[in-house]
């Protein structure tokens, strides 16, 4: 299994605060994504990244931004969480060569 | 841009008998990838088959094995001799490979429950 790590796995939250996602990869893919995860709607790409530094907004951007200073991090940030963004998030990576997505364990956060 | 459409949220099918998944997607691209995933209860995103849009064979693992019609943009996932182990979730998604960054669209899911 690649190695994708999340956290945290579960997180609380209120309304207005900002919260952070950590993504961990220890495959040196270059390509890592956030996506949410909602009933219904299946999963839905936030951001994604090409690189360190390189990253770019998918189909439900509003209201969160990422961050990736290293290879193998990728940091999703909700800048002042709402509960429309309560969610199920996972982070996937992938090689420039490959057409395969590993995916994380998902976590899941609540805005109250 | 692309979408994925499944049409069923739930299905049901009986311990050893055969059940059929839809999926259809719309796109103007010729090259993609279409996968399967299944999402047991315990979240874990794990690729149940991967099939190439200019292949023509359907792709085949296992007792998975896939329909899938280019001109009709239909990918229809077939389980043989269902498990209860095959109880989860299963999400269709596209891909536009190898620029823009590989990433996935997915369908809305279908909810499948292997009844003993």
């Amino acid at each position: 299994d690649a190695g994708i790590t999340q956290s945290p796995r579960h997180k609380v939250t209120e309304t207005g605060t900002p919260v952070t996602l950590r993504c961990h990869q220890t495959e040196n893919h270059r390509y890592m994504y956030w996506y949410r995860q909602d009933p219904g709607h299946g999963l839905r790409l936030i951001h994604y990244s090409y690189g360190v530094k390189d990253t770019d907004k998918g189909e439900v951007s509003d209201g969160y931004s990422v961050s990736r200073s290293k290879t193998e991090d990728f940091l999703l940030t909700l800048e002042s969480a709402t509960s429309s963004q309560t969610s199920v998030y996972f982070c996937a990576t992938g090689a420039s060569t490959g057409t395969e997505a590993f995916f994380g364990q998902g976590t899941r956060l609540t805005v109250v | 841009a692309q979408t994925v459409t499944q049409s069923q949220p739930e299905m049901s099918v009986q311990e050893a008998e055969t059940v059929t998944l839809s999926c259809t997607y719309d796109t103007s691209e010729s090259n993609y990838y279409l996968f399967w995933y299944k999402q047991p209860p315990s979240r874990q995103m794990i690729l149940v088959i991967r099939q190439e849009a200019y292949k023509q064979q359907n792709a085949t693992e296992n007792r998975f094995s896939v329909n899938f019609q280019k001109a009709a943009k239909s990918f229809s996932l077939k389980i043989s001799d269902s498990q209860l182990g095959d109880t989860a979730m299963y999400f269709c998604a596209f891909m536009k490979p190898f620029n823009a960054g590989n990433m996935l669209t997915f369908g809305g899911g279908t909810r499948l429950m292997v009844k003993p």
